[in-house]
């Protein structure tokens, strides 16, 4: 079983729409979190940092729920300009940064 | 302007021709590492750097070689590539080892061995 999964999608979202995903992990030793955002095989860039009690940046929040294990990032007011790949990342006690496969979100006029 | 460079962009190879991607960074950090980013697999780490000529290995580490001789640069070694470490490879940095730092990454390289 991976470390971290995510929904590949896509998700089609209608421009303006809000849209929601998950990230699950399997390892309760779990220190940080963090969304990055990879666009079209590009290089990722931190999005946020996810923090226990959720976080809002703009448009974007993100939630940690430790006790079913999973993060989970909402976009409102989607802009074209959301479209990219939306990489989940855990790291352990050491700062080893582990990554899932993405989800990819495709927002359309 | 702070930045990760990586060199070069784009390769095709042959297998078993050795050959180095370069990373290099302005920002003073003293952790990098390589990962390689294959279709739903995600990136994975391949080795990584907590200073100078302080090297350890990843994920997946086979195949692959480093050096950390300066703190700016961290080349990434195939000695005899297969087609198997055809993927998209990207270099990063942070300042320390802290999993709170922001990590940056490379443009990243495009690797094809036949």
């Amino acid at each position: 079983r991976k470390e971290v999964e995510q929904d590949p999608g896509p998700f089609n979202v209608p421009e303006g729409a809000t849209v929601a995903f998950n990230c699950t992990y399997s390892n309760s030793a779990s220190q940080s979190f963090f969304w990055y955002r990879q666009d079209c095989r590009k290089e990722p860039k931190l999005l946020m940092s996810v923090y226990s009690s959720g976080n809002e940046d703009g448009r974007f929040t993100a939630q940690l729920n430790r006790a079913s294990q999973y993060i989970s990032l909402l976009i409102r007011d989607s802009k074209l300009s959301d479209s990219a790949t939306y990489l989940c990342v855990r790291t352990d006690s050491w700062g080893k940064l582990q990554f899932g496969a993405g989800t990819q979100v495709v927002v359309t006029p | 302007e702070a930045q990760v460079t990586q060199n070069p962009r784009y390769l095709i190879t042959v297998t078993g021709k050795k050959l180095t991607v370069t990373c290099s960074q302005n920002m003073n950090h003293e952790y990098m590492s390589w990962y390689r980013q294959d279709p739903g697999l995600g990136l994975r780490q391949i080795y990584y750097s907590m200073n100078v000529e302080v090297t350890d290995k990843g994920d997946v580490p086979e195949g692959y070689k480093v050096s950390r001789k300066e703190k700016r640069n961290f080349p990434l070694i195939l000695e005899s590539p297969s087609p198997n470490q055809t993927s998209l490879y990207f270099c990063a940095t942070r300042l320390s080892g802290s999993p709170t730092d922001t990590q940056y990454f490379g443009p990243g390289t495009r690797l094809t061995v036949l």
